[in-house]
């Protein structure tokens, strides 16, 4: 997991403000980038991805940046909510030796924070 | 649908002992994934499997064996468990080959002592 990074451990933001969360990533061959949510005491829950031949992919208040120039990878969050308070990890893919399927590898999270 | 449900949630071992994490997914996933998660860290793939019969290494398997039987289930066990295997451990499924859209269960952590 060392090979996708976050920048910041930790974000605080206000209620409604938006948020930024960034990731470094290191395999120019990944086809996908991926964001998961994971709320204390339960397992990842995926956000939304985005396939390396995009730049831009937006969902429900969500909106992931990839930029494959500098191998960064963002996602915004608008209007944060309470329930968004959660830690945030980028993945990116990787080819299994035994075929067949991805791999994904995970950088180490950005908890995020949102004050009331 | 129950989704991925994990067993137990909780476990402590003694260095030495053996167990069995379950995972069963009502899904009729045929993707099957076992994951363990250290403290700070993101996750890492321990093993996967792509269908009943199938599974194969990821990328921290040693210390661990699986078996898929069934499309539902996918134990992963522990043999001679070490103070490195405390961790929390989560198992996941996905329905395509690409493996983005993972469900995960709730997790199991376990303590070796």
């Amino acid at each position: 997991g060392e090979n996708v990074g976050l920048h910041l451990p930790t974000l605080s933001v206000q209620e409604g403000d938006n948020s930024i969360i960034n990731c470094a990533y290191s395999n120019s061959a990944s086809d996908y980038f991926i964001w998961y949510k994971q709320e204390s005491g339960k397992g990842p829950q995926f956000i939304i991805d985005i396939r390396s031949n995009m730049d831009k992919r937006q969902g429900q208040r969500v909106t992931v940046l990839l930029n494959k120039t500098v191998k960064h990878l963002s996602l915004q969050i608008a209007a944060t909510q309470p329930g968004d308070s959660a830690v945030y990890f980028c993945a990116e893919t990787y080819e299994l030796s035994g075929g067949g399927a991805d791999g994904l590898t995970f950088g180490k999270g950005t908890h995020l924070i949102i004050q009331p | 649908n129950a989704g991925v449900t994990q067993t137990p949630k909780f476990r402590i071992l003694k260095i030495g002992q053996s167990m069995t994490l379950q995972c069963a997914q009502d899904m009729n996933h045929n993707y099957m994934y076992w994951y363990r998660q250290d403290p700070g860290m993101g996750l890492k793939l321990i093993y996967y499997s792509v269908g009943a019969g199938i599974t194969d290494k990821g990328e921290v398997p040693n210390g661990y064996n699986v078996s898929r039987s069934t499309t539902e289930d996918f134990p992963l066990r522990l043999e001679l468990a070490a103070p490195s295997q405390t961790s929390v451990y989560f198992c996941a499924s996905s329905l395509t080959v690409k493996p983005y859209e993972q469900y995960f269960g709730p997790g199991t952590r376990l303590t070796v002592t």
